[in-house]
């Protein structure tokens, strides 16, 4: 079974730190993608990465791909209060019907 | 509509009763998937359609649930002899069948059981 852990599940902070969540699996994965879900909303793709060891930069949010494909991670420098949300990453299954396995989340707060 | 979109928004029933929720992908999009997501927690797989073959149904939890999609369109989601541990949220997403599976999410259904 494929299981991504996700670290923190929960982050308060106050507006200007930086901050980084970890997604981490012993499996691989064919990609690896990041959402971003508020309240009463579905998740929101924020980026998709696909080769080991891939860098993506949207804004102030630094995603990375792990050497090994199973690993990502994501870095927002100073955090601003429209960041708060939860955060999701999600792994492309390996059965390839394209289910995707998410980790539990973290629920980011970033106080004004 | 540009997204896709799912109703009733929010849906209370007494336990024991039969629920039908329902979701209208993006058109053109091949894939349709069914999430459940417990609050504060990531959503959790439950079946797969590609057009209207159902060929993943893995993530339903009992033979309770149900799922169709008849005219490979719109998808229904049927929920019978509904228990409290059936509340959460209900998440659609449609895809275009490609290599990176990036899926569009629906805004949910949140059912609660009494």
């Amino acid at each position: 079974t494929q299981l991504l852990e996700q670290s923190p599940q929960f982050l308060s902070i106050q507006e200007g730190e930086n901050l980084t969540v970890y997604c981490n699996s012993s499996s691989v994965f064919s990609s690896l993608q990041w959402y971003r879900q508020e309240p009463g909303e579905g998740p929101v793709l924020l980026v998709t990465v696909v080769t080991g060891g891939e860098v993506k930069k949207l804004k102030r949010l630094t995603f990375q791909f792990g050497d090994a494909r199973k690993d990502s991670s994501l870095h927002i420098t100073a955090a601003q209060p429209g960041d708060t949300g939860l955060y999701l990453c999600a792994g492309v299954g390996s059965s390839n019907t394209g289910k995707l396995i998410f980790g539990q989340g973290t629920t980011l707060q970033v106080k004004p | 509509g540009a997204g896709v979109s799912q109703s009733p928004r929010y849906k209370v029933a007494k336990r024991g009763q039969d629920v039908a929720l329902r979701c209208d992908p993006i058109s053109g999009h091949v894939s349709l998937f069914w999430y459940q997501q417990a609050l504060g927690q990531g959503p959790e797989f439950l079946t797969y359609f590609q057009n209207e073959a159902q060929l993943d149904k893995s993530g339903l939890p009992s033979d309770r649930f149900f799922a169709e999609r008849p005219e490979g369109s719109v998808s229904t989601l049927k929920i019978q002899r509904t228990q409290q541990e059936d509340s959460a949220v209900y998440l659609c997403a449609s895809s275009l069948v490609n290599v990176y599976n990036e899926q569009f999410f629906g805004p949910g259904t949140r059912l609660t059981v009494l």
